[in-house]
């Protein structure tokens, strides 16, 4: 099994544009989640999906962030503007919905 | 609403010391806990989890952990530390009415010297 895969790996682009993040989950797990890490706020939940649909979005900042999981092996994080403060890194998990998280590497983003 | 709570952002323990890292939690039933670690540049791994049964649990890597429901606290240790044990800890617990949905603390961060 190849884990739970997200790219890119790093991510930098300046401040307005567009940003996607994609996740490809463990196959068979239902559950998909969006976190962010950064050293002021440690890890937060942004949203989760079970079985493709999102159950709870009340971590995602504000409407410039947006998520999607139209089938159950992927799913995107879009920020549209992006804006500096949202520099971070954003890892995708997945699980079976047994507690077990598994998370993929993560996307280092940078908006200059 | 749930929280964890890690006090020390910071241990240090020589290579073969024991280690003891702290977690408090708060939720108003049973909670699921769990403890995950990560390493420069990787995602979180589970260590181990506690749902319910003995309050004892052990978990890879030679991790054990403690849930004592009279202190909150599920404490995390390791009787002999190995230096690829540098990396850092986080303690997490999950709703009961969604297991995966974890809340995370804010780490700590263990150094190793050899």
């Amino acid at each position: 099994d190849a884990g739970v895969i997200q790219s890119p790996r790093h991510e930098v682009t300046e401040m307005g544009q567009e940003v996607t993040l994609r996740c490809k989950p463990i196959s068979g797990h239902n559950s998909l989640f969006w976190y962010r890490q950064t050293m002021m706020r440690g890890l937060e939940l942004l949203i989760y999906f079970n079985n493709n649909v999102p159950i709870d979005d009340s971590g995602m900042p504000e409407d410039r962030f947006s998520a999607k999981m139209p089938n159950a092996s992927f799913s995107t994080l879009k920020i549209q503007p992006s804006e500096p403060r949202d520099s971070a890194v954003y890892f995708c998990a997945s699980s079976r919905g047994t507690g077990e998280l598994f998370f993929g590497s993560g996307t280092q983003l940078s908006v200059l | 609403a749930q929280s964890v709570t890690q006090p020390d952002i910071h241990i240090t323990v020589s290579e073969g010391a024991s280690l003891e890292l702290r977690c408090n939690y708060s939720y108003g039933a049973t909670p699921y806990l769990f403890w995950y670690v990560q390493s420069p540049g990787q995602g979180l791994q589970l260590l181990l989890k506690y749902f319910s049964g003995d309050t004892l649990v052990q978990g890879i890597k030679g991790f054990e952990a403690e849930f004592k429901r009279s202190q909150s606290s599920f404490n995390l240790r390791k009787p002999s530390v190995h230096w690829s044990d540098a990396a850092e800890y986080f303690c997490a617990v999950g709703d009961t009415g969604t297991a995966s949905k974890l809340t995370f603390g804010t780490g700590t961060r263990l150094q190793v010297m050899l």
